[in-house]
C-alpha cells in the first residue's frame, strides 16, 4: 500500500464549479499534512497546511479525519487559474521528509 | 529575495556518464532536501541535510548517488555512472526550521539516454 494515495483524476470542471479531492495516508502516527499545488513543469508550492479542526483559506477548505486517515481539499467557485496538479503531502514520522501522493490534475474550463 | 535555485534546469547525458546537479537554498535555511520525480510516479524523498550534516539519507536509491553540502551552503548531487532509470526531475527544497514551510526549486530535468 502506498504511503499517500490520492484520487487518480483528472478532474475537468467548468468555471464556478465546486470540486473535492480526497487523499488517504497509511501511517497513523503522521502529524503534519499539507496540500501543495504544482503547475505544469514548475515546482510544487504550498497551498495550505491541514489541521485537525479543518481550515479555510478563501475558496479553499481542507479537512483532516485522523480516525479514517483521510484528508480532503474542497475548491469552491473554481477559476481558470486553479488548473494545476494538487498534491497531498504528509510529513514523515521522523519529521525529516515530505511524503507525496501522485497528485490529482484539475482542469477548469470556461 | 532569491528563492531556491537549481542548476542546470535540463541535462541530457549518456548512460555511464557522470552528472552533477547543484542546489542553492534560500539564504539562512539550514535544512536542505533533495527529492526526485520519476515519470509516472510520485515525488520521492532522497535525503536531508542540516547544515553540512546528512540527517536522513534513507531515500537515496543506491551508491551511484552522492550528495554533499560542504560548508552548509549550496549542495550538489552527483550521479555516477548514470543509468536510464535515473531519468526524472530532481527537486531541491529548503526550510528554515525542520518543520517549517518547504520552498522548492524549479528542478533539474535529467534525461539519461
Amino acid at each position: 500500500r502506498k504511503e499517500v494515495e490520492q484520487d487518480p483524476g483528472p478532474f475537468n470542471v467548468p468555471e464556478g464549479a465546486t470540486v473535492a479531492f480526497n487523499c488517504t495516508y497509511s501511517n497513523s502516527a503522521s502529524q503534519s499534512f499539507f496540500w501543495y499545488r504544482q503547475d505544469c513543469r514548475k515546482e510544487p508550492k504550498l497551498l495550505m497546511s491541514v489541521y485537525s479542526s479543518g481550515n479555510e483559506d478563501g475558496r479553499f477548505t481542507a479537512q483532516l479525519n485522523r480516525a479514517s486517515q483521510y484528508i480532503s481539499l474542497l475548491i469552491r467557485d473554481s477559476k481558470l487559474s486553479d488548473s494545476a496538479t494538487y498534491l497531498c503531502v504528509v510529513r514523515n514520522q521522523a519529521g525529516t521528509a515530505l511524503i507525496f501522493g501522485k497528485g490529482t490534475t484539475l482542469s477548469v474550463s470556461s | 529575495e532569491a528563492g531556491v535555485t537549481q542548476f542546470p534546469s535540463h541535462s541530457v547525458i549518456e548512460k555511464g556518464q557522470t552528472v552533477t546537479l547543484r542546489c542553492d537554498p534560500i539564504s539562512g535555511h539550514d535544512n536542505l532536501y533533495w527529492y526526485r520525480r520519476v515519470m509516472g510516479k510520485e515525488i520521492k524523498f532522497l535525503l536531508h541535510f542540516v547544515k553540512e550534516s546528512k540527517q536522513d539519507e534513507s531515500g537515496m536509491p543506491n551508491n551511484r548517488f552522492l550528495a554533499e553540502r560542504t560548508g552548509g551552503t549550496y549542495s550538489t548531487l552527483k550521479v555516477q555512472p548514470a543509468e536510464l532509470e535515473d531519468s526524472g526531475v530532481y527537486f531541491c527544497a529548503s526550510t528554515l526550521g525542520q518543520n517549517t514551510e518547504a520552498f522548492f526549486g524549479q528542478g533539474t530535468r535529467l534525461t539519461v539516454v
